[in-house]
């Protein structure tokens, strides 16, 4: 079955950027979304197919994906950013009859 | 608006069934895709199953043969019916819906979740 790797946590000061990897093998030929999950809250989808934002996510935030890696970017990081944060694909199988959805380990992003 | 409400959490005994259920407002689960995520406590997410607005369903390995997943039209509502649970079935339960974007999808909406506990 298919495997997404992101790192367990990663801080970063307020107003830096923060990049989060997520990695998998030749991800760049998936479609990777992303989901901000805060404490005690379901997750929000922040990035969809990549690297578009879905209605109301700030553009300070960002999806890009290629080879190995895709990466969540987010610019002038805020205290309203720390949370944790999953990527995710869908794995149709050797067979490609299968829909399975796959997700990253999760990066809790803690704003120090 | 869109909204989720997922019910049917308890604490169950292992080898026990449950089913949760999802009550979806502002679109029809019928013209939708639909899934089931989980989250044990503590961890991370962990997708449990699909239905495609045409019906076909989809499962992780984890629940293959053990969770359904349906809809009852009647009352705009996803279900999962899981059997033969186990300890490590301990989760919240999300239900989502599935934004489909050309051939691409996505968890757009998800509801708050409802716990399922297995233990004796």
């Amino acid at each position: 079955s298919y495997v997404l790797t992101q790192p367990p946590s990663m801080s970063v000061a307020p107003g830096q950027t923060a990049r989060i990897p997520c990695g998998g093998n030749n991800i760049g030929i998936k479609t990777v979304h992303w989901y901000q999950q805060k404490p005690g809250q379901a997750p929000v989808l922040v990035i969809n197919d990549d690297s578009d934002r879905p209605s109301g996510i700030p553009d300070r935030i960002s999806g890009s994906n290629s080879g190995n890696t895709a990466t969540l970017t987010i610019s002038r990081v805020e205290a309203g950013d720390e949370a944790d944060y999953f990527c995710q694909v869908w794995d149709t199988g050797s067979d490609h009859n299968d829909h399975q959805g796959v997700f990253g380990g999760g990066t809790k992003l803690t704003v120090l | 608006e869109v909204q989720l409400v997922a019910t049917g959490g308890a604490l169950i005994q292992p080898g026990g069934s449950l089913r949760l259920s999802c009550v979806a407002s502002g679109f029809s689960v019928t013209s939708n895709y639909m899934s089931w995520v989980r989250q044990a406590p503590g961890k991370g997410l962990e997708w449990a199953s699909l239905i495609y607005s045409g019906g076909s369903t989809y499962y992780a390995d984890s629940a293959k043969g053990r969770f359904t997943i349906s809809r009852d039209t009647s009352k705009n509502t996803v279900h999962l019916q899981m059997n033969s649970l186990r300890a490590e079935d301990t989760a919240l339960y999300y239900c989502a819906r599935v934004r489909v974007t050309g051939s691409y999808f996505s968890l757009d909406y998800w509801g708050q979740g409802t716990l399922v506990t297995v233990s004796s």
